[in-house]
């Protein structure tokens, strides 16, 4: 099955713990992102990437890391957590690297940071 | 800036209805607009994508369409189940470059009584 999938699903950790949220793709996409969904602000792009070792800062990149070593793989890595990254995390991939296929996004992960 | 907006913000209706979903974008510079499902402990779901060069776009009960020149689309949802309630989202895409990033509206939550 065509699939996104992240993981954990749900995660509580404390200020300053590193933190890593896994994300894999099993459709041999080329192009992969990251979202923060938070109330009254919608869906915002931390970090995108467009094939393996080409990654790019989307609109709210400040506290995060990404790295594509692998196509299936984009793990986002959170050095030192703060409150102010509690939300959901949306891990999406897509086929081509133009905007004319859709997005398919995995489960998601919430993440509360105390 | 593009800015999406998504009217009403919640929906209640009786099952068997037709219903219709709206979508604003302020920049009519767009390359596809995509509507997706979220569903509550689920990633989101793409349902329809119309292409900025299409008109509307049918799948089973759902029809969006999409006028590029007033800034608008619609999702109609026929003869509504109460499986159709979720969360729907529209999101537009008007990056001239390999950056997928959409822009999103806050959604409309829908809820269809039995």
């Amino acid at each position: 099955e065509a699939q996104v999938t992240q993981n954990p699903r749900y995660l509580i950790t404390v200020t300053g713990k590193k933190l890593t949220v896994t994300c894999s793709q099993n459709m041999n996409h080329e192009y992969m992102s990251w979202y923060r969904q938070d109330p009254g602000l919608g869906l915002r792009q931390i970090y995108y990437s467009m094939n393996v070792e080409v990654t790019d800062k989307g609109d709210v990149p400040e506290g995060y890391k990404v790295s594509r070593k692998e196509k299936r793989n984009f793990p986002l890595i959170l050095e030192s957590p703060s409150p102010n990254q509690t939300s959901l995390y949306f891990c999406a991939s897509s086929a081509r690297q133009g905007p004319y296929s859709p997005l398919h996004f995995g489960n998601g992960t919430r993440l509360t940071v105390t | 800036k593009q800015e999406v907006t998504q009217i009403p913000a919640a929906l209640s209706v009786p099952e068997g209805e037709n219903l219709v979903l709206n979508c604003s974008f302020t920049d009519s510079a767009i390359y596809n607009l995509q509507w997706f499902r979220q569903d509550p402990g689920k990633g989101l779901t793409s349902l329809l994508l119309i292409q900025s060069s299409q008109r509307e776009q049918t799948s089973g009960r759902l029809n969006a369409s999409l006028d590029k020149s007033s800034g608008r689309s619609t999702l109609y949802i026929a003869a509504s189940q109460p499986g159709d309630s979720a969360t729907y989202l529209c999101a537009v895409n008007g990056d001239a470059g390999n950056n997928r990033k959409l822009i999103w509206g806050l959604g409309t939550s829908l809820a269809v009584n039995p």
